[in-house]
């Protein structure tokens, strides 16, 4: 079946301007995180999604970030006012959190690289 | 907090060779720690898992022993192959909640014939 798939897989803006990152999961899976991979940071949690609903939102770095998901199904990561520092490999992953036994399997897609000019 | 540190690369070896990569752990709690594995212009992938002490997780030739009294989860492969280059990440995550995970920084290994 079907990965997680992300959109766009390149997106190049100009620093003060809004972007959107879109995430498709795999289908059925209630899971959803958003992270952040960047040569000085590494990979970092950003957010949590349990279905429509975001309880854990530690990861994010500033107000100028935001992220909502509808039907439990795409997610969709916006960043206000974008800066340099926001350039980085954006990732989604996904799983399904029971039933079963933890942890479960995060699968990630393959990423959206963003370049802040 | 949660952190994993993991060995700085990269690390270029020779194929048929021994691999291993350190990997040390801080958490509380009891975590689950994880192997996983970015091909060049693959996304990430679990390569292997384990969930309490003294379990060890193994997957294409790879393992790695859960170690609860040295707070490890060292890789290692007995002979490595050209097809094994790749970014290694060590990860983390607690049960309960987010199940979010806590990645080390990489560890880019080149296989050379």
């Amino acid at each position: 079946g079907a990965g997680v798939s992300q959109s766009p897989s390149n997106k190049v803006t100009e620093k003060g301007k809004d972007v959107e990152l879109r995430c498709d999961p795999i289908s059925g899976h209630t899971a959803l995180y958003w992270y952040r991979q960047s040569l000085g940071q590494g990979l970092e949690f950003l957010i949590y999604f349990q279905g429509n609903s975001a309880p854990d939102k530690s990861g994010l770095p500033s107000d100028r970030f935001s992220a909502e998901r509808t039907g439990g199904s795409v997610s969709t990561l916006t960043i206000q006012r974008t800066q340099q520092e926001d350039s980085a490999v954006y990732l989604c992953a996904s799983s399904l959190q029971g039933p079963g036994t933890a942890p479960y399997e995060q699968y990630f897609g393959p990423g959206t690289r963003l370049t802040v000019t | 907090g949660n952190s994993v540190t993991q060995m700085e690369g990269p690390v270029t070896l020779s194929e048929e060779a021994f691999l291993t990569i350190n990997c040390t752990y801080t958490a509380t709690g009891y975590p689950s720690l994880f192997w996983y594995v970015q091909y060049p212009g693959e996304g990430l992938q679990l390569l292997l898992k384990a969930t309490k002490a003294d379990d060890k997780g193994s997957n294409k030739g790879f393992e790695a022993t859960y170690r609860k009294e040295t707070t490890s989860f060292h890789l290692e492969k007995g002979s490595v192959q050209v097809s094994d280059s790749a970014v290694y990440f060590c990860a983390l995550s607690t049960q309960g909640g987010s199940e979010k995970l806590v990645f080390g920084k990489g560890t880019k290994l080149t296989v050379n014939p």
